[in-house]
């Protein structure tokens, strides 16, 4: 079983719709949780973090998080054409109680948003 | 707002030529991050410095060697290139180890 599995993709949804990614991940002691955003040909960009059992919410962005299914989710509303990117899941397990935390990607979604 | 500032963007090399990737960052993180992104194979991390003055091995770091000059820069060495290390390098950064990383610009090596 990998580490951090991701919806398989590529995902698309029309304009405007509700967009929704997927995360599971193996390891119990994993305590922070990132959703990154990737354009091609660019570097991932930080959009999402989320740390406690719940919803966070960022404007059109909430993240979801249940430590108990050991799943995070990522819900875009409103999902424009700018939002069509591939998005990373990414999970830190404190290794020891160190102050490293190994992060693990996941693969990623590809995001399609078509007007 | 320059963040991680990788150096150089580009590059060609030829297999057996060795060359250092340079990072800076100037947001006063302790932590530093080395991966590489493959197509279908993901970010996978290749060295870590938690803070200044050390250095780990990440999943991938055979054939890299890495230097952690000061706490804001952080290099990236290929001793001797082979065609298996062509792929986009990132650098990233963070102020602790479970904190949001940082993403720099990317390297773009291609080794023939």
């Amino acid at each position: 079983q990998k580490e951090v599995e991701q919806n398989s993709g590529p995902l698309s949804v029309p304009e405007g719709a509700i967009a929704s990614l997927n995360c599971t991940y193996s390891d119990r002691g994993s305590q922070s949780f990132f959703w990154y955003r990737q354009y091609s040909g660019k570097s991932p960009e930080l959009i999402m973090f989320i740390y406690s059992n719940g919803d966070k919410e960022d404007g059109r962005f909430t993240a979801q998080l249940n430590k108990a299914s050991q799943y995070v989710s990522l819900l875009i509303r409103d999902s424009q054409p700018s939002d069509s990117a591939t998005y990373l899941c990414a999970v830190v397990t404190n290794a020891g109680g160190t102050s490293y935390g190994k992060l693990t990607f996941g693969q990623g979604t590809i995001l399609t948003v078509h007007p | 707002n320059a963040g991680v500032t990788q150096t150089p963007k580009f590059q060609v090399l030829k297999t057996g030529q060795s060359m250092t990737l340079q990072c800076a960052q100037d947001m006063n993180h302790n932590s530093m991050y080395w991966y590489r992104q493959d197509p279908g194979m993901g970010l996978r991390l290749i060295y870590y410095s938690a803070s200044e003055g050390t250095t780990d091995k990440g999943e991938v770091p055979n054939g890299y060697n890495v230097s952690r000059l000061n706490k804001r820069e952080f290099s990236l060495r290929l001793e001797s290139a082979a065609p298996s290390q062509t792929s986009v390098y990132f650098c990233a950064s963070s102020t602790r180890g479970n904190q949001p990383q940082h993403f720099g610009d990317g390297t773009r090596l291609s080794i023939l």
